[in-house]
Order: structure tokens, then C-alpha cells, then sequence
């Protein structure tokens, strides 16, 4: 079946424009994650949904990172005035289950080079 | 708090045996493993949770030591592809991995 789809894959924003990222977790998955992986390092927390309440928002950097999943499916995470340390790959996962006891499913990536 | 892992790197023959470790500061209740390819994404292989739990994905086993709060990864006679970067994870919804040991198995 479908796997977790991110997009865009690769996004390059000059300094200061606004950017959107996208999430399609598995039909169905009811918990979904966001996480941020500089080069060389692990995947670093951002926030987390439970359908459509974001339940975790402790890892989000800045004022400028906002995240959304309006009906529970979907997510969007934007960051608004980019700065360079944003540059990194933004990881989506999803979870079938409420529990963090169980496995999280990763999307490829969005790529995002801020210049 | 972000687990630590050890070693940063290590670099096997094919058929050599590997030991990840995984230690955090504070209380573990579960442990994820993940590994990532160059360029791909995580891809889990297996949850450990509370009691000194052994849990197995091929030839790749992993042991929970709740006391200690370590866990580690037991890779044996490794392949060409279990090349990658091991990742554990801890926490709750706010998952908190370690900063990945690099694994490179060579013919």
C-alpha cells in the first residue's frame, strides 16, 4: 500500500520568503509527527497530531514554524521568514496507533536549502 | 533529553558481528531502533519496551535494560545491507533520538 508522501522533495527559498511543506501520512494513521534531521545528526522533534489536535508543540524552533492537520489527514508545517539555520531535510511520520509504543512511518523527506 | 549512542561509527567485514548502545539520562518505558540508508528515510526495525525485553528482526536482536537505562542493538553476521545509520529512539510523543552510529559492512 501508499507509504507516507512528502512534498515537495526539494524546495530552495531565499531568505525571508515563506515556505510550506506537506504531509500525507498512511490512510487512516491516526498519530502524525513532525521532525526536522540537519546533515549528520538525528531526526529532531518538532510536534506531534493526534487526528487533528496538535497535542505537542514543544520541539517547534521559533514563532515562525506553525503546523496544521485541519481534518486530521493532511499536514502542513510552514516556516514564515526563512533564515538559513532552517536549512535541513523536514521529516514527516505517521503511527497507526495513539500509543508512542508502537512504529512510526517515515516519508522521504522534503529537502529545504534556504539561501 | 537526546539519548546518547555508541560507537559514533564502526566499519565491519561481511559476517563480522556489530553492538550498538543506546543510554539515556532519564527513565526509559521504550526503546525505538531505526535505520536510515543514505538519502532515504528511517525505517523502523523493531520497539522495545519496559522489563529487560529481547525482541528480534532477522538477524538483528536487541536488549532493553530498563535499570541501566540502556538498551543495545545486536547486529550478527552482518550483511552489505545493513549499511546505514542506527538510530534510537526514546520518549514519548515527543520522540527524542540519538545522534546515530554509522555502519559500514564491507565485502
Amino acid at each position: 500500500g501508499a507509504g507516507v508522501s512528502q512534498s515537495p522533495r526539494y524546495k530552495v527559498a531565499k531568505r525571508g520568503q515563506d515556505v510550506a511543506l506537506r504531509c500525507d501520512p498512511i490512510s487512516g494513521h491516526v498519530s502524525l509527527f513532525w521532525y526536522q534531521q540537519a546533515l549528520g545528526q538525528g531526526p529532531e522533534f518538532l510536534t506531534y497530531f493526534q487526528n487533528e489536535a496538535q497535542l505537542d508543540k514543544s520541539g517547534l524552533p521559533s514563532d515562525r514554524f506553525f503546523a496544521e492537520r485541519p481534518e486530521g489527514s493532511v499536514s502542513t508545517l510552514k516556516i514564515q521568514r526563512t533564515q538559513q539555520e532552517d536549512s535541513a531535510v523536514y521529516l514527516c511520520a505517521s503511527s497507526s496507533r495513539r500509543l508512542v509504543s508502537y512504529e512510526q512511518y517515515f516519508g522521504p523527506g522534503t529537502r529545504l536549502t534556504v539561501t | 533529553q537526546q539519548p546518547v549512542q555508541s560507537p559514533q561509527a564502526v566499519i565491519l567485514r561481511e559476517g563480522e558481528d556489530a553492538v550498538i548502545n543506546c543510554s539515556s539520562s532519564k527513565a526509559l518505558y521504550s526503546v525505538h531502533w531505526y535505520r536510515q540508508k543514505h538519502g532515504e528515510a528511517p525505517v523502523f526495525l523493531m520497539i522495545l519496551l519496559k522489563g529487560g525485553e529481547q525482541k528480534g528482526h532477522e538477524k538483528i536482536s536487541a536488549s532493553f535494560n530498563e535499570k541501566k537505562q540502556q538498551s543495545s542493538l545486536y547486529l550478527t553476521a552482518s550483511q552489505l545491507s545493513y549499511s546505514g545509520t542506527y538510530f534510537c529512539g526514546t520518549g514519548n510523543n515527543d520522540m527524542r533520538f540519538g545522534a546515530g552510529t554509522r555502519l559500514t559492512v564491507k565485502p
